[in-house]
């Protein structure tokens, strides 16, 4: 059964430093993994998604590596703001005969004090 | 513009009840899913569909039942078999059934049982 598991639980750092955010998993057949955005009572917001024969992606002041025969990821994230404040999800996609759909993880809690 | 609404917003229900929670998106998606998200835990999946008038369990799917009649359309039914149903429901969509695909999430439905 694949486990998703995210470290630290909570972040919290001043503005403008730079910071990464892991995630690892059990299993390394997934077909990609995603990072979300959570704010406060709500939805999630996709911010990357790293097919499993890529090594990374990048979107603005976000980088996300993903290295499938360790089981393991990271987000990268430039020049934090306060407006970086939420929670951050790590997802895999489920490869195999199983249902489909995301296994995520608990999460981190991020924030960036101004 | 395009994107997924989920109503209502928060929902409340007395024990015993039947509950439907509405998910609807107008991306042309063919594939959607819905997921479970308790304080402190990952979210979990309930039900997907990957092509209308089909879909299939998650892992959590006992107390639950759903319907895809319109392509744009996946209604969940909470009932009252479910043991534990207050949560924060989630609805995602993805462009069809095949697991590269991204998903995106809807805001959500808050369900509290008096």
């Amino acid at each position: 059964k694949q486990e998703v598991t995210q470290i630290p639980a909570a972040l919290s750092v001043p503005e403008g430093e730079n910071l990464v955010l892991n995630c690892s998993f059990t299993d390394s057949a997934i077909y990609n993994l995603q990072w979300f955005r959570q704010d406060p009572g709500k939805g999630l917001t996709s911010l990357l998604l790293i097919q499993s024969s890529q090594r990374e992606q990048t979107s603005g002041r976000l980088n996300a590596s993903l290295d499938k025969s360790s089981g393991r990821s990271t987000l990268y994230i430039a020049a934090s703001q306060p407006g970086d404040s939420a929670t951050y999800l790590c997802a895999v996609r489920r490869s195999g005969g199983g249902a489909d759909g995301l296994t995520f993880g608990k999460g981190t809690h991020l924030i960036i004090q101004p | 513009d395009g994107g997924i609404t989920q109503s209502p917003k928060y929902l409340f229900r007395k024990e015993g009840q039947n509950v439907t929670l509405s998910c609807e998106q107008n991306l042309n998606h063919d594939a959607m899913y819905w997921y479970r998200q308790d304080p402190g835990q990952g979210l979990r999946l309930i039900y997907y569909s990957q092509i209308v008038n089909d879909f299939q369990k998650g892992d959590i799917a006992e107390g639950y039942s759903v319907s895809r009649e319109k392509k744009e359309s996946f209604p969940l039914t909470v009932t009252s078999a479910q043991k534990n149903p207050t949560a924060f429901y989630l609805c995602a969509s993805s462009l069809s059934g095949s697991r590269y695909n991204e998903q995106f999430f809807g805001p959500g439905t808050r369900l509290t049982v008096l």
